[in-house]
């Protein structure tokens, strides 16, 4: 299984600024894919970083609102950017396990608040 | 696409009990399906999973889950729940020409002393 981290764990963020967090693994992996949870909700996926190419968003999330870089096969940002009180939220990122059937390891997640 | 439904919001089960969490899914062929686990604060930890053959699989920490065809279902079971099962989970479904995971909307299992 993979080791994933994430940075920072949580936050309390104003409205207008951005955020940028952080998701290392401790093996190369060739995807990574960024989730919204927001409270009490079930996992929405924001986007599939892969290395070396424009991440690929899902319906109703754009590059200018969560921008992604994916610089190596290890790391991993989501910003999110201009923020609103709507953007409160649990964002998770998660490894694709070589070869398994789309088994996802998730790292612990990032708790944002907006005030 | 693949898609996921799990019935039941909330269970609250007492400690010893049996605990059963239903998941129905939605898919043209044989999918790739999955129970995570989330304890409050923390991410998501996976269970178990089935990709094909035996039909009823083991997990972690107790659970077993059963994979039927016919009722498109992969029902979460566990004999004997502990307090620290108090915890949200999600079943996902998988598809094997997409490497989406697609959740469900989670399961509160709540456990009563």
């Amino acid at each position: 299984s993979a080791v994933i981290s994430q940075k920072p764990s949580r936050d309390i963020c104003q409205r207008g600024t951005s955020l940028t967090i952080q998701c290392q693994v401790d093996s190369q992996v060739t995807m990574m894919f960024w989730y919204r949870q927001q409270p009490g909700q079930s996992l929405t996926l924001i986007a599939t970083a892969n290395q070396g190419s424009e991440a690929t968003y899902e319906s109703g999330f754009v590059i200018d609102k969560f921008p992604i870089s994916r610089p190596n096969l290890t790391f991993s940002t989501l910003t999110v950017s201009n923020m609103s009180p709507e953007d409160s939220s649990i964002y998770l990122c998660s490894v694709e396990r070589r070869g398994s059937y789309n088994e996802q390891f998730f790292g612990p997640g990032t708790r944002l608040t907006v005030l | 696409a693949q898609s996921v439904t799990q019935p039941d919001i909330h269970i609250t089960v007492s400690e010893g009990a049996s605990l059963e969490l239903r998941c129905n899914y939605s898919y043209g062929a044989t999918p790739y399906l999955f129970w995570y686990v989330q304890s409050p604060g923390q991410g998501l930890q996976l269970l178990l999973k089935y990709f094909s053959g035996d039909t009823l699989v083991q997990g972690i920490k107790g659970f077993e889950a059963e994979f039927k065809r016919s009722q498109s279902s992969f029902n979460l079971r566990k004999p004997s729940v502990h307090w620290s099962d108090a915890a949200e989970y999600f079943c996902a479904v998988g598809a094997h020409n997409d490497y989406k995971l697609s959740f469900g909307a989670g399961t509160t299992v709540t456990v009563r002393a």
